[in-house]
């Protein structure tokens, strides 16, 4: 079974840009979320999805990022514009369940760096 | 408010020994915890879960605790090997599959 798939790996740009990045989830698991890695700390939940429609946004900074999830397969986590503190690895993950243990399917990540 | 912490960044241990890995949560609400594992350059791997109304479970050489009491959680794993080299996570669910990360113990292995 294919796992959750992530691009670009890297990315450097500079403060004021903007990026993207993409995910997409393993086949079948109708929820996905983005979480934000910041260096020595824990994954931070930004955006859950459920299908195509928004579960939980409260933590993503919506004056920069935004996340959409068409056709409830793939996602796209857009950052306009970059600021210095936005150095962070973000992580993909899908779940099969929308209730469940808490057993979620990460990614590699996406490291990006804002110089 | 929502927070996960763990008592020691890193931990270092002889290979064969066993580790035991500590985590305190604040949210009484949580319905699971659970452990994850990240190696270098990878995203966490899901090792084990424990619902909240029991105290143990068990797992292929890993073993969590929960106590409720105190509202500490912790891994054991047993025989540690070098391939348990990584930084483990303990995360805390709270409603519909939002969780909650702590901030990590970084385990290393000596040979």
């Amino acid at each position: 079974e294919a796992g959750v798939a992530q691009s670009p790996r890297y990315k450097i740009i500079e403060k004021r840009q903007s990026v993207a990045f993409w995910c997409n989830p393993i086949s079948g698991h109708a929820t996905l979320y983005w979480y934000q890695q910041i260096l020595g700390q824990g994954p931070k939940l930004l955006i859950q999805f459920q299908n195509n429609g928004v579960v939980d946004d409260s933590q993503l900074p919506k004056d920069r990022f935004s996340a959409e999830r068409l056709k409830g397969v793939d996602s796209t986590l857009k950052i306009q514009p970059a600021k210095l503190e936005d150095s962070a690895v973000y992580l993909c993950a899908s779940s099969p369940a929308v209730i469940g243990t808490g057993e979620l399917f990460f990614g590699e990540g996406s490291r990006l760096t804002v110089l | 408010g929502e927070s996960v912490g763990l008592h020691l960044p890193t931990l270092s241990v002889q290979e064969g020994d066993n580790s035991i890995i500590n985590c305190a949560y604040s949210n009484s609400a949580s319905d699971y915890f659970i452990w994850y594992k990240q190696e270098s350059g990878k995203g966490p791997q899901f090792i084990i879960d424990i619902r909240s109304n029991m105290d143990k479970r068990q797992g292929q050489r890993v073993t969590v605790l929960l106590n409720k009491t105190v509202k500490h959680l912790s891994l054991q794993i047993a025989a540690t090997q070098p391939g348990d080299s990584a930084v483990y996570f303990c995360a805390e669910k709270l409603g519909a599959q939002k969780l909650v990360f702590g901030q990590g113990t970084r385990l290393t292995i000596n040979p």
